[in-house]
């Protein structure tokens, strides 16, 4: 069973940067997708984007919303995901949950870490 | 964006009754491999999503057969039979046929 762990997640400053991570366990890692989803305080979920595995040549794909501060990346040698959060704004306080989306099972987002607090505050 | 419309946005139930849960799409859900990527996460209180229905109707391992999902294009439900107490939660639809991923608004089920 894979498990995810989220981590990185803090308080930041308007206009500042955060890196959060991701760390899974299990051996099909790098057959996936790895998405991260957010959920502002009190409200539903929004996905921010996605990586694709390698022999998808790691493309990624961003919400409109994020897209342009937000970067993903992905080190398959420790099984690990990351996302870059640049220039952030009120806006950007969430809990961000990675989710891996199962390329076998429909693209399914089958396994969820905890989440990491992001919050965006002066 | 493909908007996802769910309805009701509540629904107090009776312990051992019947909810159902729709979710409408905007536009069909049907990719042109001829598959249909709805799913549906139930979130209990506290804590992160959990998936329990892929491509429209499929149960996820581990997930009881109390929770059925159906539909076709752009109308779906999610159907938990026999309601528990541990069902309470909020339920979302998720499609992921086109970029980018939208999710419904969440419907809650509270026991009455």
């Amino acid at each position: 069973e894979v498990q995810l762990v989220e981590s990185g997640g803090g308080l930041v400053q308007p206009r500042g940067s955060l890196r959060l991570s991701c760390a899974a366990s299990g051996s099909t890692f790098n057959d996936h997708y790895m998405a991260w989803v957010r959920q502002a305080p009190g409200k539903g979920l929004e996905w921010v984007g996605l990586i694709r595995q390698k022999d998808k040549n790691y493309l990624t794909e961003y919400a409109s919303s994020v897209r342009g501060r937000f970067f993903i990346s992905r080190d398959d040698s420790t099984n690990s995901v990351f996302l870059q959060m640049n220039t952030l704004e009120s806006e950007d306080t969430a809990v961000y949950y990675c989710a891996r989306e199962n390329v076998y099972q429909f693209f399914s987002m089958d396994a969820w870490g905890k989440g990491t607090t992001v919050t965006v505050s002066s | 964006d493909i908007v996802m419309t769910q309805t009701p946005l509540s629904s107090p139930v009776t312990l051992g009754q019947t909810v159902s849960i729709s979710c409408r799409s905007s536009q069909s859900l049907v990719y042109k491999d001829g598959n249909t990527y709805l799913s549906w996460l139930q979130q209990r209180p506290g804590q992160p999503p959990r998936l329990l229905i892929y491509s429209v109707s499929n149960r996820f391992s581990g997930v009881p057969d109390r929770f059925s999902g159906s539909g076709a294009g752009t109308d779906f439900t999610l159907k938990i039979s026999r309601v528990e107490a541990e069902d309470v939660g909020v339920y979302y639809c998720v499609q992921n046929t086109q970029y980018p991923v939208t999710f419904g608004g969440g419907t809650k089920v509270e026991i009455k």
